[in-house]
């Protein structure tokens, strides 16, 4: 059964400490993407990574960090630098083929809260 | 980077009227112009995208129009129905870089 998968669904933490949010996709996609999802706000993107060793900070990067050792996983780290860090998380993948580039296919998502 | 601006952030039709979301974007060099449906609780779902060397796309009761000159894209949704109320977001991508617009909360009355 092939798709995107993001664990934890829920998620608490103390201020202060500092969560991973992990991302895995069996679609052999080469892009993949975080975005932070506020109510009113939409999806901001936080980062993006086209291939494996490689990502680009999007415009939110600040307070998160990420790493792409595979081409199946992405995942993010939210640091105790990010100071208003309660948000619904998106991971996405998508084919990446030079400019033409297709659909994201996003997983549930993971909701931090932060206490 | 990309920006793009969606209007309206909310809009409320009736039943059987027709619904229009509107899109600018900042990046000329964008090429890629896909709009997404959001589900209360659920992920976004993509419903229709068009390509920059097309000027409009049309998928049964939804079209997709761009405008490469002014930067602008819109979503059409005809004949609304209750199930069409969502979170419908837009979005231009130039290689990789995907960027989105706020989203507007579209509801359809019975």
């Amino acid at each position: 059964d092939g798709g995107i998968t993001q664990s934890p669904k829920y998620l608490f933490r103390k201020e202060g400490q500092n969560v991973t949010l992990s991302c895995e996709q069996n679609l052999n996609h080469d892009a993949m993407y975080w975005y932070r999802q506020d109510p009113g706000q939409g999806l901001r993107l936080i980062y993006y990574s086209q291939i494996v060793n490689d990502f680009q900070k999007g415009d939110i990067a600040e307070g998160y960090s990420v790493s792409r050792e595979k081409k199946e996983s992405f995942p993010l780290t939210v640091t105790s630098a990010q100071k208003n860090p309660t948000a619904f998380y998106l991971c996405a993948s998508s084919i990446s083929t030079g400019q033409n580039t297709g659909e994201l296919f996003f997983g549930e998502g993971s909701r931090l809260t932060v206490l | 980077g990309e920006n793009v601006e969606q209007h309206p952030s909310t809009l409320s039709v009736q039943e059987g009227d027709s619904a229009v979301i509107k899109c600018t974007y900042s990046d000329s060099a964008s090429n890629y112009f896909p709009w997404y449906k959001q589900e209360l609780g659920k992920r976004p779902q993509l419903i229709i995208d068009i390509r920059s060397n097309v000027g409009e796309k049309k998928d049964q009761r939804i079209a997709v129009t761009l405008n490469k000159t002014a930067k602008h894209f819109s979503l059409h949704i005809t004949e609304t129905q209750p199930e069409d109320s969502a979170v419908y977001f837009c979005a231009a991508r130039y290689n990789n870089d995907m960027r989105f617009g706020a989203g507007t909360r579209l509801t359809v009355k019975p």
